[in-house]
């Protein structure tokens, strides 16, 4: 199995300000056909996951675009601009490369 | 509009079959390249993905779960299915199913979860 890793499990942010979130993948997700199987997902308190971004960058539809994702291969980043009291929650990054699907732990965002 | 929602018994004993259902509308299983996948959630924890099946009735198993899951489908009534044969206090969690498809290969939409208490 694709193990994903996040850092930090949690981080507490002003509002307004920045926080940023690594993921790690222990295998490439760039597939053979020039796709990145890399997803983001906000989970907000008593809510379902909510898809923010697929393919590494690309902005789900009605996401802010105060969210934004990098990276590649096995590193990858989910940058949170100007947070606001909606971001507070668990972020997850995911593979969809091959099954097992695997999830990061998830990384608790707070405000201070 | 895409809508899922699941349905459970809520709570079981240990030893049943936990039988799941999602109901869906929106889009069709029956439609090329899209598919239906279960993943739960215990409380408090992250989340593991379970199963998914597709418009061509090809279904994928998480392999720590493979001989206890079956999914299944019923195109006409837009729903899907999981089970979970011989449960434990380990089964114990929100169940979510979520839509994916071969040109949106992520989950995009979501059920609100089932909860699933497995107790003696």
């Amino acid at each position: 199995d694709i193990m994903m890793t996040q850092s930090p499990l949690s981080v507490a942010v002003t509002p307004g300000e920045s926080a940023s979130i690594s993921c790690r993948s222990s295998k490439s997700l760039l597939h053979s056909n020039g796709i990145t199987y890399l997803s983001w997902y906000l989970q907000r308190p008593e809510k379902s996951p909510q898809l923010l971004i697929y393919q590494i960058s690309n902005l789900a539809s009605g996401v802010s675009d105060r969210f934004s994702g990098s990276g590649s291969g096995t590193d990858f980043t989910l940058k949170i601009s100007k947070v606001e009291t909606e971001d507070v929650g668990i972020y997850y990054c995911v593979q969809f490369l091959e099954v097992p699907y695997t999830f990061g732990a998830g990384t608790k965002l707070e405000l201070k | 509009q895409v809508t899922l929602k699941e349905s459970g018994p809520g709570i079981l004993q240990p030893s049943q079959t936990l039988s799941l259902t999602c109901t869906f509308s929106g889009f069709s299983l029956s439609t090329y390249g899209m598919g239906v996948g279960w993943i739960r959630q215990p409380s408090g924890k992250g989340l593991e993905w379970l199963a998914n099946i597709w418009w061509d009735d090809d279904k994928y198993y998480n392999p720590s779960l493979k001989n206890r899951l079956t999914i299944s489908k019923d195109t006409s009534n837009n729903q899907a299915f999981l089970k979970i044969t011989n449960v434990d206090t380990a089964d114990t969690a929100t169940y979510y199913c979520a839509r994916i498809g071969i040109r949106v290969p992520y989950f995009d939409y979501w059920g609100q979860g089932v909860m699933v208490t497995v107790s003696s």
